[in-house]
């Protein structure tokens, strides 16, 4: 079964600094990787999904890399403001159905 | 387009009554799933379904039914709530003819058992 871990469970940074999330996986077979946004009493956000064939992707000031050998993903938020704070979810596929995911990142970031 | 939809948004029930949870997507997906969400368990796997007609039992499926016979629509009814089913679920749904699967997530439903 597969397996999502992130660390930390919780960061807390000042307004400003660059920063890295992490994603290990015990299964490295996978079909796509998918990083979510979550904001307390709200649904999730799709974020940036990565192929399996794909090292990275970008969107705006985020970037999420992909080693599927090593069975890692990391989200790096570069000038992390206060409305980057939110629990972070990473979450894999093996089939290009399920999701299984992680227990998440709660990232606070402070002004 | 709404995107993925989820009604109720709150809902307490008492232990033994049955209830549905409603779940609608405008976007054409054939794909579409519940997950549960519960402190420090992550999102798991509840049912999922691949089009009209075919649904299949993912991680968590005990106390729970579903059905599809729309494209749009794919509910999730419990037949006898009883307090371990206090969680907040979530509706997903995406396209299969795609090579980009990103998965769009409903805003959840919270229900409380007594």
């Amino acid at each position: 079964k597969q397996e999502v871990t992130q660390i930390p469970a919780a960061l807390s940074v000042p307004e400003g600094e660059n920063l890295v999330l992490n994603c290990s996986f015990t299964d490295s077979a996978i079909y796509n990787l998918q990083w979510f946004r979550q904001d307390p009493g709200k649904g999730l956000t799709s974020l940036l999904l990565i192929q399996s064939s794909q090292r990275e992707q970008t969107s705006g000031r985020l970037n999420a890399s992909l080693d599927k050998s090593s069975g890692r993903s990391t989200l790096y938020i570069a000038a992390s403001q206060p409305g980057d704070s939110a629990t972070y979810l990473c979450a894999v596929s093996n089939s290009g159905y399920a999701l299984n995911f992680g227990k998440g990142t709660s990232l606070l970031v402070t002004p | 387009n709404a995107g993925v939809t989820q009604t109720p948004k709150f809902q307490v029930l008492k232990t033994g009554q049955s209830m549905t949870l409603q779940c609608a997507q405008d976007m054409n997906h054939e794909y579409m799933s519940w997950y549960r969400q519960d402190p420090g368990m992550g999102l798991r796997l509840i049912h999922y379904s691949v089009g009209a007609g075919i649904t299949d039992q993912g991680e968590v499926p005990n106390g729970y039914n579903v059905s599809r016979s729309t494209t749009e629509d794919f509910p999730l009814r419990l037949l006898s709530a009883a307090p371990s089913q206090t969680s907040v679920y979530f509706c997903a749904s995406k396209a299969l003819a795609t090579t980009y699967n990103e998965q769009f997530f409903g805003p959840g439903t919270r229900l409380t058992v007594l």
